[in-house]
């Protein structure tokens, strides 16, 4: 079946420092992959969307300077935080989905904690 | 902009009795509708996916319609389990993009004895 795994589970930074994340697709092609954030109380906002062979297209308030995000083949993503401050807190979700495949398929997320 | 709104906050069900969590939406092209369930400290996973003939999806006892009328996809089952406990979200993709999907607020379902 298809799996979606992501790494680490939970992380802790201090503020101004910076954390990458990584998603890894199983079973299926992720020809897109989304990420998302959710923030305490709040829904999931996307922060971008990686098509392989395309550019990333970034979601309003989120900047490529901030979350950049490399997507080299069709199995693997990553996501870094740069300079992360306490409004960065979260859990971050990767979203992988193959071309023509209905179901986005979501990793169980990455929590950051920023001291 | 695109935009999905459902119950917000917490539903609380005795166990056995019918459960409804709405979703409305809006959207400029003709949507997909999905819900995901996402039990606690786990990754949120597809539990309804609207089709395009206005065949009902069902799942694990839950079904819902896409009413275009009303831009609508409620979330229904007819008696509610104690496992049935978990946060559930309404989103939609619109017709013809990519995987982008626009979430709402999401509904906290407590189920009990």
């Amino acid at each position: 079946g298809a799996l979606v795994y992501q790494y680490p589970r939970r992380t802790i930074c201090k503020s101004g420092t910076s954390m990458r994340m990584e998603c890894q697709a199983v079973g299926f092609q992720a020809t897109s992959v989304a990420w998302y954030r959710q923030s305490p109380q709040k829904t999931f906002e996307l922060i971008a969307l990686s098509t392989v062979n395309s550019a990333i297209k970034y979601e309003q308030n989120f900047t490529q300077e901030k979350f950049p995000i490399s997507h080299p083949n069709l199995s693997f993503s990553s996501m870094t935080v740069l300079n992360a401050y306490l409004e960065d807190r979260g859990l971050y979700l990767c979203g992988a989905r193959e071309r023509g495949a209905y179901e986005q398929y979501f990793g169980p997320g990455t929590r950051l904690t920023v001291l | 902009g695109d935009s999905v709104t459902q119950t917000e906050g917490l539903v609380t069900l005795t166990e056995g009795l019918p459960v409804m969590l709405n979703c409305t939406y809006q959207s400029t092209y003709s949507p997909f509708l999905f819900w995901y369930v996402q039990h606690l400290n786990e990754a949120p996973k597809l539990l309804l996916k609207s089709f395009t003939d206005n065949k009902r999806p069902e799942h694990q006892g839950f079904h819902a319609t896409l009413h275009k009328s009303s831009s609508s996809f409620h979330l229904q089952k007819s008696s509610a389990q104690l496992s049935d406990s978990a946060l559930y979200y309404c989103a939609l993709r619109p017709g013809g993009s990519n995987a982008k999907l626009t979430f709402g607020k999401g509904t906290k379902l407590s189920v009990k004895s």
